[in-house]
C-alpha cells in the first residue's frame, strides 16, 4: 500500500461545520504536505509541516503531526461551500514526494 | 504572473498515435515533474527532471518519454506503447530537491478514442 493513506475516502458536511481528515504513513518522514484539488484542476499546496514540528496554522486550516503514530491530521474549521475538493496528504519517501489516494470533501449550503 | 501552463487543456488520441503534452513554467524553478492522475486514485510520477538537458524516469514511466532542453519547458510525450494512456496529465515543479513545495499546473485530460 502507499506511504500515505488518507482517512476518510470521502466527507460530507455542512456548511459552517468543522472538516477533518487524517493521513498514515509507513516510514519516518522529514516533512508532510498537505494539497488541496478543485474538480479537474491542478493541486495547490496548503501547508508543510516539518517533522520537528507539532502543530501549524494557517488561516483557517489547522494541521498536526504525530510522529509516534505516523500520523497527520487537517483540520478545516467554519468550512464554507467553497472548501469542497480533493485533499491530499504527500510525504517524502526515498528523495521524493508520494502522494495519497485523498479525502473527497463536500459541503453542503 | 508567475505559475505553470499545461496545453492542451483536453486532448484526444487515436490509438498508435503518439502525442506531446505540453508544460512551461515561469517560476525559475529548476526541478519539474510528471504526474498521472487516475480516478480515485493519488498522483504517480512518470518523469522528473532537476536541471536541463538530464531527466530521471519515475515509477511508471513505461511509454512515455520527456525532454529538457529549456529549464522552462518539460514536454511529455505519450507514445504509442503506453496501452492505456487515458488520464489526467500533471506537470509540476519546485525549487530544488524533490520534496519541496511543488507547484502544480492546470492539467491535461488525454482521451484515447
Amino acid at each position: 500500500s502507499q506511504q500515505g493513506e488518507e482517512d476518510p475516502q470521502a466527507l460530507s458536511i455542512q456548511e459552517g461545520e468543522n472538516a477533518t481528515m487524517n493521513c498514515s504513513y509507513k516510514t519516518s518522514i522529514n516533512n508532510l504536505q498537505w494539497y488541496r484539488q478543485n474538480s479537474g484542476r491542478g493541486l495547490v499546496h496548503l501547508i508543510l509541516i516539518r517533522s520537528n514540528e507539532r502543530e501549524k496554522h494557517s488561516g483557517r486550516l489547522r494541521v498536526t503531526l504525530d510522529t509516534s503514530k505516523k500520523s497527520s491530521s487537517l483540520l478545516i474549521t467554519a468550512s464554507r461551500a467553497a472548501d469542497t475538493a480533493s485533499y491530499f496528504c504527500a510525504t517524502d519517501l526515498e528523495d521524493k514526494l508520494v502522494f495519497g489516494a485523498g479525502t473527497i470533501l463536500r459541503v453542503k449550503s | 504572473d508567475g505559475g505553470i501552463t499545461q496545453s492542451p487543456k483536453y486532448l484526444f488520441r487515436k490509438e498508435g498515435q503518439n502525442v506531446t503534452l505540453s508544460c512551461e513554467q515561469n517560476l525559475n524553478h529548476d526541478a519539474m515533474y510528471w504526474y498521472r492522475q487516475d480516478p480515485g486514485q493519488g498522483l504517480r510520477l512518470i518523469y522528473y527532471s532537476q536541471i536541463v538537458n538530464d531527466f530521471q524516469k519515475g515509477d511508471i514511466a513505461e511509454g512515455y518519454s520527456v525532454s529538457r532542453e529549456k529549464k522552462e519547458s518539460f514536454p511529455l510525450t505519450v507514445t504509442s506503447a503506453q496501452k492505456n494512456p487515458t488520464a489526467f496529465y500533471l506537470c509540476a515543479s519546485s525549487t530544488a530537491a524533490r520534496t519541496d513545495t511543488q507547484y502544480f499546473g492546470p492539467g491535461t485530460r488525454l482521451t484515447v478514442l
